[in-house]
């Protein structure tokens, strides 16, 4: 059973550039979880997705960023007009059963870098 | 919000001796308190969690406590191996109950 995959692995865009993150939970898991994590600032919590739906958003900046996990395919994590400061790793987990209070399966995250 | 404060923020050991890195939190409704290890290049991953109908779990050379009243918890680990040297992260439920939130993590080296 493959774990939670996320790609790129690394991303380098250029300010004013959109970014794009995939993840893809793990097998049988409908519950994702997106977090960033910025040096010295631990993970930070962005947003909570079942299928289809947005369950919370509160930890999402208002503007430019915004999530989705369709029926099919991956969940993708979308910034649109990056600038500097939105260089961060960001992390997607999977588990799969409602609530954060099961166990999280983390992927290996995708370092973005915002020249 | 929840607000989870984790100390210390490094923590050099040799190698045999115990470790310990304390967390805080602020919402006393919170009931659920995990322990992460990310190693480098990697994402996290959960070692030992605690909920709060209990003080204390043990799992091997790791255990954590819990105290609701004075609303902290900590990570003990025991007869520390080079293996162990990681960042760790403890967290708690957060105030919807639907999001976990994280201390800013403990870099861990042990020396040999």
């Amino acid at each position: 059973n493959a774990g939670v995959m996320q790609n790129p692995r690394h991303l380098v865009r250029r300010r004013g550039q959109e970014a794009r993150l995939r993840c893809s939970p793990m097998k049988g898991h409908s519950h994702v979880y997106w977090y960033r994590q910025l040096p010295e600032e631990g993970l930070k919590f962005m947003v909570y997705l079942q299928k289809e739906n947005i369950i919370d958003e509160s930890g999402m900046p208002k503007e430019r960023f915004s999530a989705e996990f369709p029926k099919e395919g991956p969940s993708i994590l979308r910034i649109q007009q990056v600038v500097r400061g939105d260089s961060a790793a960001y992390f997607c987990a999977s588990s799969p059963r409602a609530g954060p209070d099961e166990k999280l399966f983390f992927g290996s995250g995708t370092q973005l870098s915002v020249l | 919000g929840e607000n989870v404060e984790q100390h210390p923020s490094t923590l050099s050991v040799q190698e045999g001796d115990s470790a310990v890195i304390k967390c805080t939190y602020s919402d006393s409704a919170s009931n659920y308190f995990p322990w992460y290890k990310q190693e480098l290049g990697k994402g996290p991953q959960l070692i030992i969690d605690i909920r709060s109908n209990v003080g204390e779990k043990k799992d091997q050379r790791i255990a954590v406590t819990l105290n609701k009243t004075a609303k902290h918890f900590s990570l003990h680990i025991t007869e520390t191996q080079p293996e162990d040297s990681a960042v760790y992260f403890c967290a708690a439920l957060g105030k919807a109950g639907t999001a976990l939130i994280f201390g800013k993590g403990t870099t861990l080296s042990v020396s040999s």
